[in-house]
């Protein structure tokens, strides 16, 4: 069975563009859940979606978004890049949301804006 | 405020000696608590998960322990392998109002010197 794929792998942006990060999660699993990683701030929790609904979402502003298609693959956006955006971004999928499924997370997408 | 502390921040050892990792919490109200290792570049990938009524559980040469009454776990690492060098991270789950949130230790880097 596949695992969690993340694309791209690797991404730089400059300040004020957009990015979208693909996720696409083990087979069966329709529970998504994206995470902001940083070396000084640890994992943080952005967002889970479940069955195309955002089901939970973490501490971060607007210009952060996401989506889940009828296929349990999701999308991250995040608008107006800013330098302190540079962060591995990692997506998790699971069977169910919001209990305590295993999570199994993707490689992650190393972002770097300049 | 809920909150997840590691320690050490980084440890360094010899192949083949054991070591002891530290996770105190203040997260509440307690759903489970997991142990992921990170490989540099990579995701996280569980070693345990462990409910309230669980004091210790093992996975190989990984034991977790878990004390819920004074909120700490520890990860102990038998007969260190230079493969066991990455970053372990402690999460705790809580369930709140039908949601899931985990909170994140900010980790602990190992590295196992030949």
């Amino acid at each position: 069975k596949a695992g969690v794929t993340q694309t791209p792998r690797y991404l730089i942006k400059t300040r004020g563009q957009q990015v979208t990060l693909s996720c696409s999660p083990i087979s069966g699993h329709r529970s998504v859940s994206w995470y902001q990683q940083t070396p000084g701030q640890g994992l943080q929790f952005l967002f889970e979606y479940f069955s195309e609904t955002q089901r939970n979402k973490g501490n971060f502003p607007g210009r952060f978004s996401g989506r889940q298609f009828s296929n349990s693959r999701s999308e991250m956006n995040v608008s107006t890049l800013e330098l302190g955006d540079s962060a591995l971004y990692l997506c998790a999928s699971s069977s169910q949301p919001g209990t305590a499924s295993e999570q199994y997370f993707g490689p992650g997408t190393r972002l770097t804006v300049t | 405020k809920n909150q997840v502390e590691q320690s050490p921040q980084s440890l360094i050892i010899l192949e083949g000696k054991n070591c002891t990792l530290q996770c105190n919490y203040t997260v509440s109200p307690f759903s489970n608590l997991r142990w992921y290792k990170q490989d540099t570049g990579r995701g996280p990938v569980s070693l345990t998960i462990m409910t309230f009524s669980e004091n210790t559980k093992s996975n190989g040469r990984y034991t977790a322990t878990l004390d819920a009454d004074t909120k700490q776990s520890s990860l102990h690492i038998t007969a260190s392998q230079l493969s066991d060098s990455a970053s372990y991270i402690c999460v705790v789950s809580s369930m709140n109002t039908g949601f899931q949130k985990l909170v994140f230790g900010t980790g602990t880097r190992l590295l196992v010197s030949p």
